[in-house]
């Protein structure tokens, strides 16, 4: 039961274009919303997240869009630098009394220069 | 500032073996989460601890198990390992009530 879903693996996008990474969810629950960014032999690094009181924050080149009634949120990323070729993970969390996040299975994005 | 950081970052071990796994916690965060990431997938939540209880667990069998210690540290043990067990460990901090959780750089765990 895949609660959070990325559905593309992969994503290659011309540097200095917009890169757009997508999530969907099922549970209704799920309140508040974690993009996190993983190179290879290293841990999850916090991006970006959104309450479900809000349908956008921006923080410099990244922003992330929430659509509640779709369960949909994304990632924009403008202008895409090579650095930002990593494995993005999307992550939801809920008030279930802890704050255990749900992650997708990622997707992988790929700058080209 | 000192971030979240894991001990061993690679471990080998053999079906049947345990295994404890040591995390400390980013300064200031009293809460530490456990993942399990297989290969391909996206981390799978194991176990949260908060004022050395277990507050929340996933979908793990009792063979894992964990600690808190005073100084917010934790641990993760593993009993019986079987092959499936071959993962990444990933330790997270946060603070209670804080939505956002700070990963360590996770311990790679191969069972032969």
């Amino acid at each position: 039961d895949q609660q959070v879903k990325q559905n593309s693996p992969s994503l290659s996008v011309q540097e200095g274009r917009i890169s757009i990474l997508n999530c969907d969810y099922t549970n209704s629950m799920f309140d508040y919303f974690l993009w996190y960014k993983k190179y290879p032999a290293e841990g999850p690094t916090f991006l970006i997240s959104i309450s479900s009181i809000k349908d956008k924050n921006e923080d410099g080149r990244f922003t992330v869009f929430l659509n509640k009634s779709a369960k949909h949120l994304s990632l924009h990323i403008v202008p895409s630098q090579p650095g930002d070729s990593a494995v993005y993970f999307c992550a939801a969390n809920g008030n279930f009394g802890n704050e255990k996040l749900t992650f997708g299975t990622g997707t992988r994005l790929t700058i080209i220069p | 500032e000192t971030g979240v950081t894991q001990s061993p970052t690679h471990l080998i071990k053999t079906r049947g073996q345990q295994v404890t796994l040591r995390c400390s916690s980013q300064s200031g965060h009293n809460t530490v989460s456990w993942y399990q990431q297989a290969l391909g997938q996206g981390p799978q939540f194991i176990f949260q601890y908060y004022r050395e209880e277990e507050n929340g667990r996933g979908n793990f069998p009792p063979r894992f198990s964990g600690l808190q210690f005073p100084n917010y540290s934790s641990e993760l043990n593993v009993n019986a390992l079987e092959l499936d067990d071959s993962a990444l460990y990933l330790c997270a901090s946060s603070s209670q009530g804080q939505e956002t959780q700070y990963f360590g750089p996770g311990t790679r765990l191969l069972v032969l």
